[in-house]
């Protein structure tokens, strides 16, 4: 059973770079043609996709984040990766992994929460 | 700026019927969006109930059923259970790999 995990400090200061892993189990991220997403969700607040990327490298971001996004795959660990530069408290969230297939964002990750502040 | 319109909250009885939709503030859902929902409880994570406009995910109840209701992607909860109590996250596909998220409903079972 494919599972996605996410993994990174869960305290980053404002101005810096938020980094995070997703670490794919129970299949491969270059396998299937299957696209792999990030999102957000601030404390008590709604989901806001911040982008995707295809197993080939191709990538696709939110346009009111793109200025700052970077995701990447590396198939030798299986995992992809979120940077988000320049942050503020305002990303504060909990930030998940997920994959996309069939139209649909499936699995997620449990997330994990990062908190932006000095 | 697009944007994906959620009932902020919605109440219904248990064993009652309720309808959680999802719009566009400009223009109209079709399957072309190919609307999914998903379900959040608190400290959760999201879960998958319906994809592809009307297709339910694995394992999840047939009182959960999606479809296109007019100009907007619905929701239907058939014979509602307290444990229906969440909140329902739509998202539609815009193209070009872009995903937007609607605001979400807080479904209260009372």
């Amino acid at each position: 059973q494919l599972q996605v995990q996410e993994s990174g400090p869960g305290l980053v200061k404002p101005s810096e770079t938020l980094s995070l892993t997703c670490t794919v189990s129970g299949g491969s991220i270059s396998s299937g043609g299957y696209y792999w997403g990030w999102i957000r969700q601030p404390p008590g607040k709604g989901l806001e996709w911040i982008g995707s990327i295809y197993s080939t490298g191709s990538t696709y971001y939110n346009p009111s984040l793109k200025s700052r996004v970077t995701i990447s795959v590396d198939t030798s660990k299986n995992q992809c990766s979120l940077k988000l530069s320049s942050v503020s408290a305002a990303d504060t969230a909990v930030y998940y992994c997920a994959r996309t297939s069939s139209w649909r964002f499936d699995p997620w990750g449990q997330g994990t929460l990062v908190t932006v502040s000095s | 700026q697009t944007v994906v319109t959620q009932e902020p909250l919605l109440s219904v009885s248990p064993g009652g019927t309720v309808t959680l939709t999802c719009g566009l503030n400009s223009g109209s859902v079709s399957t072309n969006y190919y609307p999914s929902w998903y379900q959040q409880t608190p400290g959760q994570a999201p879960r998958t109930l319906i994809y592809t406009t009307n297709t339910r995910s694995s394992g999840v109840p047939d009182r959960f059923s999606g479809s296109i209701f007019g100009n907007k992607a619905a929701l239907t909860i058939t014979g509602a259970q307290a444990d229906d109590e969440s909140d329902y996250y739509c998202v539609l596909y815009m193209g070009s790999g872009i995903w937007v998220f609607g605001g979400g409903t807080k479904l209260t079972v009372l």
